[in-house]
């Protein structure tokens, strides 16, 4: 089945910096990847997603980008602000958004 | 706006003890699934269902079962709670349209003494 690895497991920034998380997936079947961001004793939600057939995406200040030949996955969020400050979790599907798989989990950690 | 509702945000039980968590959406969609949530391990599926009595396991459903009878509603059971159970379990639905983004709920922290 899928595998999907994340990395790294905590990261902090300065308020302004970037933010990069990466995540490699197993199965080249895979045709999906969203990313959820899930800030302190609340639910995830979709921040944003990317499909196989694209290569990057952009809404404001997040960025994913995917490799299908190398089969990893990445999100950049720039200019850091406080309210980024949450657990980001990276998942495949290959089954368009049925049947995630989940990475870990990265603590981002934005310091002011 | 989608709502995903579960029946508890914190419950303790016993050992042995068979547990209901209900998870109830307001959207009409077909998918729902429930995950374990622990900490440094990400989400991890126990099983999901694409229509009313239909049911699949995710990646750890031993242990567990569910029940979905309605549309609206999935239920997970836990027929013999053990510690190792102990966990945030969280429910998500989504509709198998273009959108694809999964809704969750606000999950129910678990603990099995």
């Amino acid at each position: 089945g899928e595998n999907v690895e994340q990395h790294p497991s905590t990261l902090s920034v300065q308020e302004g910096d970037s933010a990069v998380i990466k995540c490699t997936y197993s199965d080249s079947a895979s045709n999906y990847f969203p990313w959820y961001k899930q800030e302190l004793g609340k639910r995830p939600q979709l921040i944003i997603d990317i499909r196989s057939n694209v290569g990057e995406k952009k809404d404001q200040r997040i960025a994913v980008t995917l490799n299908k030949t190398a089969k990893h996955f990445s999100l950049h969020i720039t200019e850091t602000q406080p309210e980024d400050s949450a657990v980001y979790f990276c998942a495949a599907s290959m089954y368009y958004g049925n049947k995630l798989v989940f990475g870990a989990g990265t603590i981002l950690r934005v310091k002011s | 706006d989608v709502k995903v509702t579960q029946s508890s945000r914190y419950l303790v039980k016993r050992t042995g003890e068979k547990v209901f968590l209900e998870c109830v959406q307001d959207m009409d969609h077909e998918n729902m699934f429930w995950y374990r949530q622990d900490p440094g391990l990400g989400l991890r599926l126990i099983y999901f269902s694409y229509d009313v009595k239909m049911k699949e396991k995710g990646d750890i459903p031993e242990g567990y079962s569910v029940s979905r009878e309605k549309k609206e509603r999935f239920s997970l059971i836990l027929e013999s709670a053990s510690t190792n159970q102990t966990s945030m379990y969280l429910c998500a639905s989504s509709s198998p349209g273009a959108a694809y983004e999964q809704y969750f709920g606000p999950g129910t922290r678990l603990t099995v003494t």
